[in-house]
């Protein structure tokens, strides 16, 4: 069964600073996705990763992928207030459309 | 562009009811899915599809059924509403699986 662990699940930062959170997951998959959803709001795409090394930026966010190590960052570089949101990251089984979600990152960005 | 709509944002159902949740795309995308989200968890999958008469199950298809008669809708079916279906419920949409997919605006559903 395929499990995706994120962490942390909760991150206050303040403005200016940087963190990344982590993606963990638990069998082979070669497609990881990142999206990023507002309260109350629906899902938006931010990253798609398709292979081992891809790494992926926009803005303040920079999403990267190793296949070996099963694991995905999502690194934010000199956070602002608007990053406030809810990140997750979701694997696809192996070649199949079942995607499974992690359990999402909360980040609060303090001014 | 419109993307993905959903019908409707809110409802409340009684224990026993039936209702249908429409979701429509305009990006004539061969791909679509039902997800739910729980409180403070990510999302699983209800059921998927991947064109026209094309259905199949996700992670927690139970409780469900879809249907996909056309490229552009996917209604998801709860027959007999349990409180374990309150839920928000997004539809989405992609062209494929090597792509973004596109959300729609979900559908609050307490059953009570």
């Amino acid at each position: 069964e395929l499990k995706v662990e994120q962490n942390p699940l909760f991150l206050s930062m303040q403005e200016g600073k940087n963190y990344t959170i982590y993606c963990n997951y638990s069998t082979t998959s070669d497609r990881l996705y990142w999206y990023r959803q507002d309260p109350g709001k629906s899902l938006e795409s931010l990253f798609v990763l398709l292979s081992n090394g891809a790494v992926k930026q926009e803005g303040r966010l920079m999403a990267s992928l190793d296949t070996k190590a099963r694991l995905s960052t999502l690194h934010i570089t000199a956070a602002v207030h608007d990053l406030s949101a809810t990140y997750f990251c979701a694997v696809d089984r192996g070649g199949s459309e079942k995607l499974v979600f992690g359990k999402g990152t909360k980040l609060t960005v303090n001014p | 562009n419109a993307g993905v709509t959903q019908t409707p944002k809110f409802r409340i159902l009684k224990i026993g009811q039936s209702m249908t949740l429409q979701c429509t795309q305009d990006m004539n995308h061969n791909y679509m899915y039902w997800y739910r989200q729980d409180p403070g968890m990510g999302l699983k999958l209800i059921y998927y599809s991947v064109g026209a008469g094309i259905t199949d199950k996700g992670e927690v298809p139970n409780g469900y059924n879809v249907s996909r008669s056309t490229t552009e809708d996917f209604p998801l079916r709860l027959e007999l509403a349990a409180p374990s279906q309150t839920s928000v419920y997004f539809c989405a949409s992609s062209y494929s699986q090597t792509v973004q997919a596109f959300f729609g605006q979900g559908t609050r559903l307490t059953v009570v």
